[in-house]
């Protein structure tokens, strides 16, 4: 089945750009929908936006402007990046499979990579 | 302040029934589907229940979840020390047009 595997830097540093990939295996990543939730420790979730595998994106409103998303469908990966940021965006990344709000939604996850801004 | 509201804690005894309630607008739980993830400690959320009341395969049919107008619930029967986790709803916002989750709620098993 379908697994998800978060990869990137630990470590950032406040006013840098955070970069994230997300391996796709055991399927294919097309015509699907690829998301981005973050989770600060000991706090809920929050999703930070989603990516087609046509490169149409949604970004939530409230990270819109520091958040930019890409797919490479060659390497069935897909990808965030984060700019400017600061300790608020310490957290740990999530990718998921998103097969959208009126079918399975959120279905598959990968496990998960912790994110430090720190200098 | 998340924008699907459930209570931040919930607890009971084994083999009883407890109810998670997620609460939220026209723009999220009335006009979609909601969604139920359940988070054991120190692991990535996992899908319990899809477009409200549906379970994928291998969940256990002892879950199970209800949408009623702006609200929705997540019933465990039979409970299990295994179900002490966090849970999560989830529902797509039309109006803000982004997913949205509820802050999610502690299940004590006692």
């Amino acid at each position: 089945q379908v697994q998800l595997q978060e990869s990137g830097p630990g470590l950032v540093k406040p006013s840098e750009t955070l970069s994230l990939t997300c391996t796709v295996s055991g399927g294919s990543i097309n015509n699907y929908y690829w998301s981005w939730i973050r989770q600060p420790a000991g706090k809920g979730l929050e999703w930070i936006g989603r990516i087609y595998t046509s490169g149409s994106t949604n970004y939530n409103p409230s990270l819109k402007s520091r958040v930019t998303m890409s797919v490479d469908t060659s390497k069935n990966q897909f990808s965030l990046k984060l700019s400017s940021v600061t300790a608020a965006d310490t957290a740990v990344y999530y990718c998921a499979r998103d097969q959208g709000f009126d079918y399975y939604g959120m279905d598959v996850w990968g496990q998960g990579t912790t994110v430090t801004v720190s200098s | 302040q998340s924008v699907l509201t459930q209570p931040p804690s919930a607890s009971g005894t084994p083999g009883q029934r407890v109810t998670i309630s997620c609460s939220g607008s026209s723009s999220n739980i009335r006009s979609s589907y909601v969604y139920w993830y359940q988070q054991l400690p120190g692991t990535a959320p996992n899908l319990l229940i899809y477009r409200s009341d549906q379970r994928p395969s291998g969940v256990p049919d002892r879950f199970s979840g209800s949408k009623s107008g702006t609200s929705a619930s997540l019933a465990i029967s039979g409970l299990r020390s295994e179900d002490e986790a966090d849970y999560y709803c989830a529902a797509w916002d039309d109006s803000l047009t982004l997913w949205v989750f509820g802050g999610g709620t502690k299940l004590t098993v006692l």
